[in-house]
């Protein structure tokens, strides 16, 4: 099965800091990949995802992740953050071969500080 | 209408009683999914229905049943649970013959079980 792996549970970063949130995924075959965020008590969001088009992928919040083949990462970043920013943010797998079959890494807690 | 709703929101059951939890969408999506979601853990998978059809059953004790009457609604029956069947209980929807399609999450349904 598929699977990603986030490094870092929990990221802290002044208002203002750039934002990187690390994701890796483990296929031979690329998959197709997701970043949601959940913030408290409150289902999941979808923030972007990368389906084979292109590699920089923008989504919404000013959010951005880069498909990188080489180095098996989808990493999420902002370029400034903001205290609204403070979520539950998970990375997420479906494979080409099983449409259906959605995979969550274990999550990073993403604080802002003012 | 991109929505995915579920009720209740919150519940409190015995372990000896019997409850249902509701999810509906009208997005036209013919996939459908339920999520288990621990305290600060990623969701996991419990069933998918595709086409109304039960496709992904990821050995979730029987007193879990799922049941999708058609292509908008979906529950899940609940029946002598224990303890530590207590989370945040998501529901998903998504187009299953679109690759790479995004899923589409309700705001889950928080269950107590004494």
């Amino acid at each position: 099965a598929q699977s990603v792996t986030q490094l870092g549970s929990h990221v802290s970063v002044s208002e203002g800091a750039l934002v990187l949130l690390r994701c890796n995924y483990s296929s031979s075959v690329p998959p197709y990949l997701f970043w949601y965020v959940q913030y408290p008590n409150q289902g999941l969001q979808l923030l972007l995802k990368y389906t084979s088009a292109a590699t920089l992928v923008k989504g919404i919040n000013g959010f951005e992740a880069e498909f990188k083949k080489s180095e098996t990462s989808f990493h999420l970043t902002k370029p400034s953050a903001h205290m609204s920013d403070a979520a539950e943010y998970f990375c997420a797998v479906i494979s080409k071969y099983n449409n259906n079959d959605m995979r969550f890494g274990a999550g990073t807690r993403l604080t802002v500080k003012p | 209408d991109t929505e995915v709703t579920q009720t209740p929101k919150h519940l409190v059951m015995g372990m000896t009683n019997k409850k249902s939890l509701k999810c509906e969408q009208h997005m036209g999506h013919r996939a459908m999914y339920w999520y288990k979601q621990k305290a600060k853990k990623p969701p996991e998978l419990m069933f998918v229905y595709s086409y109304e059809k039960l496709s992904i059953n990821e050995s979730v004790p029987s007193r879990f049943s799922p049941e999708c009457p058609n292509s908008s609604l979906l529950n899940l029956h609940l029946h002598a649970l224990q303890p530590e069947d207590s989370a945040l209980y998501l529901c998903a929807s998504s187009r299953p013959r679109l690759a790479g399609g995004q899923q589409f999450f309700g705001p889950g349904t928080r269950l107590t079980v004494l």
